[in-house]
């Protein structure tokens, strides 16, 4: 079975830009969750995604913002990019919603660099 | 507010000797308790998780956690480590999401 991917691997953008990155779940998983990584604030939960809809989210500002489809894949959108926003985004998927259920398998990850 | 603290950023052992990471936890309500690991260039890997019952948990790749609820400690182990347990491992807790620990960077040295 195919485990979760991310699209693209890697990313360069300019301050101001917009980006979409895309992460597909193992099939049969409904539930799909974002995470930023970052050296200086670590891992960090963006939100969670099930059957289409947001169940729960991290402290983000707005110009982060998610969606899922209805084959559960799911993308997350940040607008106005700063370079803070720099840091390697993880997606991880579970049958159920919330990891204290069912295990979260990641995917490899977007990294995202801003300049 | 949960938190998670890896008192540990970082931890040097020499291969087949023991190891212990350490995770302390504040929580007000029940949680539930993670290890994850990350190779190089790689997502998360689920090690272990104490959800209740036994507190003494076992892992892949021979690793295994006690659960402490009077020191709110989650600590993880290994009678014996690889070259090949290299890499950063981190603690979570979940109650409505994922809270993760900073990590410790274990390096197995030969």
């Amino acid at each position: 079975k195919a485990g979760v991917t991310q699209t693209p691997r890697y990313l360069i953008k300019t301050r101001g830009q917009q980006v979409t990155l895309s992460c597909s779940p193992i099939s049969g998983h409904r539930s799909v969750s974002w995470y930023q990584q970052t050296p200086g604030q670590g891992l960090q939960f963006l939100f969670e995604y099930f059957s289409e809809t947001q169940r729960n989210k991290g402290n983000f500002p707005g110009r982060f913002s998610g969606r899922q489809f209805s084959n559960s894949r799911s993308e997350m959108n940040v607008s106005t990019l700063e370079l803070g926003d720099s840091a390697l985004y993880l997606c991880a998927s579970s049958l159920v919603q919330g990891p204290s259920t069912d295990t979260q398998y990641f995917g490899p990850g977007t990294r995202l660099t801003v300049l | 507010a949960q938190s998670v603290t890896q008192l540990d950023s970082q931890v040097p052992v020499f291969e087949e000797a023991p190891v212990e990471l350490r995770c302390n936890y504040s929580s007000s309500v029940s949680v539930y308790l993670f290890w994850y690991v990350q190779y190089p260039n790689q997502g998360l890997q689920l090690l272990l998780k104490y959800l209740s019952g036994s507190t003494l948990v076992k892992g892949i790749n021979g690793f295994e956690a006690e659960f402490n609820k009077s020191q709110t400690s989650f600590h993880l182990r290994k009678p014996s480590v690889h070259i090949s347990d290299t890499a950063e491992y981190f603690c979570a807790v979940h109650t409505d999401k994922l809270i993760f620990g900073t990590g410790t960077r274990l390096q197995v040295f030969p």
